[in-house]
């Protein structure tokens, strides 16, 4: 049972491109969250989501960034004409399909590197 | 607005200490809280997580505990490794049960 599956692991950009990053949830999982590590920070919340759904997207950023988790393949952050603020590690976690929140499983993260 | 608060920030131990990290949350209304470890560079993995009616929880040489009425949580290392190096995540689940609080970790050196 493969865990939860981030790529790339690592992504450079320059001022101004695109960045799209690629979660897919544990088998069986259909909720998914991201969240963002700054530097010397804690991990902040972005957004919750279950398929087709934004649950919860109180931690994202009005502009520029945006999250989907479509029926079918993986949930994808993306965020626009990125600046070297947003450089920083990006982690997906999923939970089991269940009523209830249960035990949160993350991914290796991908490293944003804004340059 | 929940805030979790992690001390110490780092600490440094022998090989073979017991210690305690603690955590602190100021919003007793949690659905539950999770510990987590997280290597350099690396993702988290889960260690425990305890239930919002729940007073503890163990797993090997790792225990964690959970007052909720006075906002606190302990984990409890036993006979430590330097294989427990790792920084030490504390995380509340909101109410709704939509996000994870995170506090900012202990950073733990274990030498041999």
């Amino acid at each position: 049972n493969a865990g939860v599956m981030q790529n790339p692991r690592h992504l450079v950009r320059r001022r101004g491109q695109e960045a799209r990053l690629r979660c897919s949830p544990m088998k069986g999982h259909s909720h998914v969250y991201w969240y963002r590590q700054l530097p010397e920070e804690g991990l902040k919340f972005m957004v919750y989501l279950q398929k087709e759904n934004i649950i919860d997207e109180s931690g994202m950023p009005k502009e520029r960034f945006s999250a989907e988790f479509p029926k079918e393949g993986p949930s994808i952050l993306r965020i626009q004409q990125v600046v070297r603020g947003d450089s920083a590690a990006y982690f997906c976690a999923s939970s089991p399909s269940v009523r209830g929140p249960t035990e949160a499983f993350f991914g290796q993260g991908t490293r944003l590197t804004v340059v | 607005k929940q805030e979790v608060t992690q001390i110490p920030a780092a600490l440094s131990v022998p090989e073979g200490e017991n210690l305690v990290l603690n955590c602190s949350f100021t919003d007793s209304a949690i659905y539950n809280l999770q510990w987590f470890r997280q290597d350099p560079g690396k993702g988290l993995t889960s260690l425990l997580l305890i239930q919002s009616s729940q007073r503890e929880q163990t797993s090997g040489r790792l225990n964690a505990s959970l007052d909720k009425s006075s906002g606190r949580s302990t984990l409890y290392i036993a006979a430590s490794q330097p294989g427990d190096s790792a920084t030490y995540l504390c995380a509340v689940l909101n109410q709704a049960g939509t996000a994870l609080i995170f506090g900012k970790g202990t950073t733990l050196s274990v030498s041999s």
